[in-house]
């Protein structure tokens, strides 16, 4: 079946715009990851979702960043007064089941940059 | 506070040769551990976890709680082996995933 996918595969804005990067969860999934990768680093948690209730926020940098996930499947990461910092590679990723000892299915990230 | 260390940023082997990637961690707590793996071109996906004992492609690692290390190790390294290792942690029935910098292997012909 189809994996995870996230749109758009590419972003770039202006300092200060609004973006909205989205994931579509492999189906059935009830897990839902948010990630941030910068360039050299390795993935940086952002937020965790159950069904449609975010579990887990503590990674968020700041409250310019929010995610959504109203039905329990497609995911949002909305991010307001976008900064030059901002710029990174956003990863989604899914499990079956609510269960850590699932493995995380992974999409190809969203590339955003920030002029 | 949690935290993942892989001291290594590249590691280049012969084919052939056997292969070890480090990874250290920080954790209070009782912690699970895993590999993941991003060939080239490829989405980032687990490659073994601690948990479940096993090998995968002819590559091992074990939990060592006294020297907080999980090294990743593979007896014979093939060319296909080059990619990006990540080692990850996260606590005991908890979901937030903690990853490492990360380490370039490279097996050479």
């Amino acid at each position: 079946g189809a994996g995870v996918s996230q749109t758009p595969s590419n972003k770039v804005t202006e300092k200060g715009k609004y973006v909205e990067l989205r994931c579509d969860p492999i189906s059935g999934h009830t897990a839902l990851y948010w990630y941030r990768q910068s360039l050299g680093q390795g993935p940086e948690f952002l937020i965790y979702f159950q069904g449609t209730g975010a579990a887990d926020d503590s990674g968020l940098p700041n409250d310019r960043f929010f995610a959504v996930r109203p039905e329990g499947s497609v995911s949002t990461l909305k991010i307001q007064r976008t900064e030059r910092g901002d710029s990174a590679v956003y990863l989604c990723a899914s499990s079956p089941r609510e269960t850590q000892y699932n493995e995380q299915f992974f999409g190809p990230g969203t590339r955003l940059t920030v002029l | 506070a949690q935290r993942v260390t892989q001291p290594e940023k590249l590691l280049s082997v012969f084919k052939g040769a056997p292969v070890e990637l480090k990874c250290n961690y920080s954790y209070s707590g009782s912690p699970e551990l895993f590999w993941y793996v991003q060939y080239s071109r490829q989405r980032l996906q687990l490659l073994l976890r601690h948990i479940s004992r096993e090998s995968i492609k002819g590559f091992t690692a074990d939990l060592n709680k006294g020297e907080t290390s999980f090294h990743l190790k593979k007896p014979f390294a093939q060319e296909e082996d080059s990619a990006m290792y990540y080692c990850a942690l996260s606590r005991t029935g908890g979901f937030k995933t903690i990853f490492g910098a990360g380490t370039r292997l490279f097996v050479k012909a």
